[in-house]
């Protein structure tokens, strides 16, 4: 059974530009989760999508957003892409109250 | 969910049982305790999790005290591969989990 894809692995932008990061889920899963892992905050919580939905954010500026397909499939993009948002971009798929399925992360480089 | 402590950092032996301690006082109810570890910038991998008995897996055992406040994971014969950072997280099953800073444990031959 394939795992959550991500795509792309890594990304290099330009600060001001914006960027959108693909995630895949397992397939029958409906729930997806997006977290930012830097060195000096860790890993962070950004938003979960079940359905379409939005049912869980976290702390971010509005810069942050995302979505989620009829397939289950997510994309999370950042506008106006600062230096500091350089991370690891993850993303877990879950059937509803079970445990979470990580992908590989995409490395997003901001210069 | 839930505040978790972990201590930042354990060696252990090649072998020997790898026994990494959790904190979380604070649990409710219907809060359940999990297990993920990530080795060097992969995605977190699940290892384990339970509510309030003890569990157990071809990974890892998970023993949960019996007021719930606290809980140890154990992986059984740890190897180089086990190497990671280990993360207790309290979460009542919704998509958000609150990772802290883990426990880096170091397995040395």
């Amino acid at each position: 059974k394939a795992g959550v894809t991500q795509t792309p692995r890594y990304l290099i932008k330009t600060r001001g530009q914006q960027v959108t990061l693909s995630c895949s889920p397992i397939s029958g899963h409906r729930s997806v989760s997006w977290y930012q892992q830097t060195p000096g905050q860790g890993l962070q919580f950004l938003f979960e999508y079940f359905s379409e939905t939005q049912r869980n954010k976290g702390n971010f500026p509005g810069r942050f957003s995302g979505r989620q397909f009829s397939n289950s499939r997510s994309e999370m993009n950042v506008s106006t892409l600062e230096l500091g948002d350089s991370a690891l971009y993850l993303c877990a798929s879950k059937v509803d109250n079970t445990e979470a399925f990580f992908g590989q992360g995409t490395r997003l480089t901001v210069v | 969910d839930a505040k978790t402590t972990q201590p930042p950092s354990m060696d252990c032996a090649e072998g020997r049982a790898a026994n990494l301690p959790c904190n979380h006082s604070t649990i409710s109810g219907n809060e359940y305790v999990y297990w993920y570890r990530q080795i060097h910038s992969q995605g977190p991998q699940y290892i384990i999790h339970g509510l309030k008995n003890n569990e157990t897996n071809e990974m890892a055992s998970l023993i949960i005290t019996e007021d719930r406040k606290s809980s140890t994971l154990i992986l059984p014969h740890a190897t180089l591969r086990d190497t990671a950072v280990y993360y207790c997280i309290a979460t009542s099953n919704t998509g958000k989990l609150i990772f802290g800073q883990g426990t880096t444990l170091q397995v040395k031959p």
